[in-house]
């Protein structure tokens, strides 16, 4: 079945520091990954679409000069949370789609990265 | 961001005994997708439902998709411990599209 590695699976970082989480698709060509923020005990926050070649659409609220994603192939998509404060701490979680797949393309999600600033 | 409507927001049960929890929403969607998540970890897909009115089995769950396409059940029977995580529904309104998700049932369960 369809495989997404995540890594790391977890990060500690200094304030003021950029950190970079990548996103693989192991066993299938994904033209469209999704990266998602969830806080303890919450559910998952859709914060950017990643589309393979071009510009990422990120959701209203997110600051795409600070969630820096970058999807250059078709099997990884990186995001990088640029100079990390302690409230972006949190879990990171990408999700992956294969491209031209029909209707049964339930989405493979990797198994996110802790993001710990201090 | 938008999200579902999904109860209840946590059970406590004894093994062995069934579970049913359920999602809507105001906006209609084609697709339904049932979640589990374990601590520590990304969701991983249950059910998935395409067809207003299908009903999906996958082992011990069942998921149906509301005739109206804005609602989506899932049940467990005959619950075991490692059933214990948090269920997520999330519906999708086009092929391809982002994934809407609900606020999440937390399972616990008794043996």
């Amino acid at each position: 079945g369809a495989v997404v590695s995540q890594h790391p699976s977890r990060v500690i970082c200094k304030s003021g520091t950029s950190v970079k989480i990548e996103c693989r698709s192991l066993d299938f060509q994904a033209t469209t990954m999704f990266w998602y923020r969830q806080f303890p005990k919450q559910s998952l926050m859709l914060m950017a679409t990643s589309n393979e070649g071009s510009k990422a659409t990120y959701e209203q609220g997110v600051e795409k000069d600070k969630f820096l994603i970058n999807h250059a192939s078709l099997t990884l998509s990186t995001l990088t949370v640029t100079s990390a404060h302690p409230e972006d701490s949190s879990f990171y979680i990408c999700s992956a789609r294969a491209g031209g797949g029909g209707t049964s393309d339930g989405y493979t999600f990797g198994s996110g990265t802790r993001l710990t600033v201090v | 961001g938008q999200q579902l409507n999904q109860s209840p927001q946590s059970m406590f049960i004894q093994e062995g005994e069934d579970v049913s929890m359920n999602c809507t929403s105001s906006s209609i969607f084609n697709t339904w997708l049932w979640y589990k998540q374990d601590p520590g970890e990304g969701p991983v897909l249950l059910i998935a439902l395409y067809k207003a009115g299908e009903l999906t089995s996958n082992g011990r769950l069942t998921a149906q998709f509301g005739i109206t396409r804005k609602d989506s059940f899932l049940n467990i029977s005959a619950s075991i411990p490692s059933d214990v995580g948090i269920y997520f529904c999330a519906g999708r309104y086009n092929q391809g599209g982002k994934l809407i998700f609900g606020q999440g049932t937390e399972l616990s369960v008794k043996p």
